[in-house]
């Protein structure tokens, strides 16, 4: 079972640029939330995807949104790039099975450095 | 709103040393606790968790306790490995909304041997 998926790995753009990351949910997981992780610090929630909607959505300005397919993958977008983008983004997957509650599985992330 | 404070790292031990990584919490109502793991240039691993206070979650000799009276989740260890060398994240559950995260800053182990 292939587990939760981001492309690409590293991407380098510069100021002012826009940016699309990719996200593919482990298998039977239907929700979707992506988190931002600057260097030395804990991740940091940025929205969640259910039902092909944004259900909640953390601190974060509306350069970032995003986007959930039929198929439960996800893209994340970022506009006008500024340097303090530059993180690893991480992507999680929640199962349908909301027995498991709050249980998230994190994809290995995508290195974004903007210059 | 809610928050969680780890100890800074990093966490220098020598091989089968204790390990003890202190996280608090702030929140309302009764959240659910993780910790995770992030090994060099990987992603996340959920490491163990505990869904209401006086549970334990244990996994690979890692071991913590919701304590609510204290808003603790210590994370410990009895005998460190040099694999065991990455970054904690201590976390914890949204009560309301949609299963979202707040983590703490990470604390770093590194074991020698």
């Amino acid at each position: 079972d292939a587990g939760v998926t981001q492309s690409p790995t590293h991407l380098i753009k510069t100021r002012g640029q826009q940016v699309t990351l990719r996200c593919s949910p482990k298998s039977g997981h239907d929700t979707v939330s992506w988190y931002q992780q600057a260097l030395g610090q804990g991740p940091q929630f940025i929205f969640q995807y259910y039902e092909e909607e944004e259900r909640q959505r953390g601190n974060f300005p509306d350069r970032f949104s995003g986007h959930q397919f039929p198929n439960y993958s996800s893209e994340l977008n970022v506009n006008a790039l500024l340097l303090g983008d530059s993180a690893l983004y991480l992507c999680a997957s929640r199962h349908r099975d909301r027995s498991s509650y709050n249980e998230q599985f994190f994809g290995p992330g995508t290195r974004l450095t903007v210059l | 709103g809610d928050s969680v404070t780890q100890m800074e790292g990093p966490v220098t031990l020598s091989e089968e040393a204790f390990l003890t990584i202190n996280c608090t919490y702030t929140a309302t109502g009764y959240p659910s606790l993780f910790w995770y793991v992030q090994y060099p240039g990987e992603g996340l691993q959920l490491l163990l968790k505990a869904t209401k206070a006086d549970d334990k979650g244990s996994n690979k000799g890692f071991e913590a306790t919701y304590r609510k009276e204290t808003t603790s989740f210590h994370l410990e260890k009895g005998s460190v490995q040099v694999s065991d060398s990455a970054v904690y994240f201590c976390a914890l559950g949204a009560v309301s909304g949609y299963s979202t995260l707040t983590f703490g800053k990470g604390t770093m182990l590194l074991v020698s041997p």
